[in-house]
């Protein structure tokens, strides 16, 4: 079983919709929760980064950590053709050697116009 | 500001050919590492640096060799390229530990036939 869990999709929804992307993971020393935007042949990109339990907002973006259930979610608000992108949630534990990251496999996230 | 820079962006090798990938950040960033991308299975942690003259292994350390002589660079060796290496490979840096922000490189495509 890997230490995170994440949906493959592809998810496809069209352009104006709520979009949800999830998260789980096993390690309960993860206290770093961050969401990664990755467009096709591009590098990882930081999109939201939340420490510890609890909701984040930044424009369309809202990010939830729930510890007690080990899940964390993204939401993407009146998502448009530019959302399209794969997703990636990372975590890492503190005084983690390296500030090494643990990865989910990524969501392919398509809006439709 | 160039933030992370990798060289090359495509390389095909042959079996059991050695080479050398680059990277170069302007950030003045202590932490430095390699992740490869696989599909399906997210990035994962080959090796890091937490400042010049000291690295460490990460999760998938076998095949490659990396050192830190100044700051700036850290560049990841493949001694023997095997096909099991074909991947993507991101070069990232941060500031420090502790959940510091990990900045991702563009990538490195690399093809061992």
């Amino acid at each position: 079983q890997k230490e995170v869990e994440q949906d493959p999709g592809p998810l496809s929804v069209p352009e104006g919709a709520i979009v949800s992307l999830n998260c789980t993971y096993s390690n309960s020393a993860f206290q770093y929760f961050m969401w990664y935007r990755q467009y096709s042949r591009k590098g990882p990109e930081l999109l939201m980064y939340t420490y510890s339990s609890g909701n984040k907002e930044d424009g369309r973006f809202t990010a939830q950590v729930d510890k007690s259930s080990k899940y964390i979610s993204l939401f993407i608000r009146d998502s448009q053709p530019s959302d399209s992108a794969t997703y990636l949630c990372a975590m890492s534990a503190a005084g983690n050697a390296g500030n090494m990251l643990t990865f989910g496999g990524g969501t392919r996230l398509m809006v439709k116009p | 500001n160039a933030g992370v820079t990798q060289t090359p962006k495509f390389q095909v090798l042959k079996t059991g050919q050695s080479m050398t990938l680059q990277c170069a950040q302007d950030m003045n960033h202590e932490y430095m590492s390699w992740y490869r991308q696989d599909p399906g299975m997210g990035l994962r942690l080959i090796h890091y640096s937490v400042g010049a003259g000291i690295t460490d292994q990460g999760e998938v350390p076998n095949g490659y060799n990396v050192s830190r002589s100044t700051t700036e660079d850290f560049p990841l060796r493949l001694l023997s390229a095997a096909p099991s290496q074909t991947s993507v490979y991101f070069c990232a840096s941060s500031l420090g530990g502790g959940g510091n922000t990990i900045y991702f490189g563009e990538g490195s495509w690399l093809t061992v036939v």
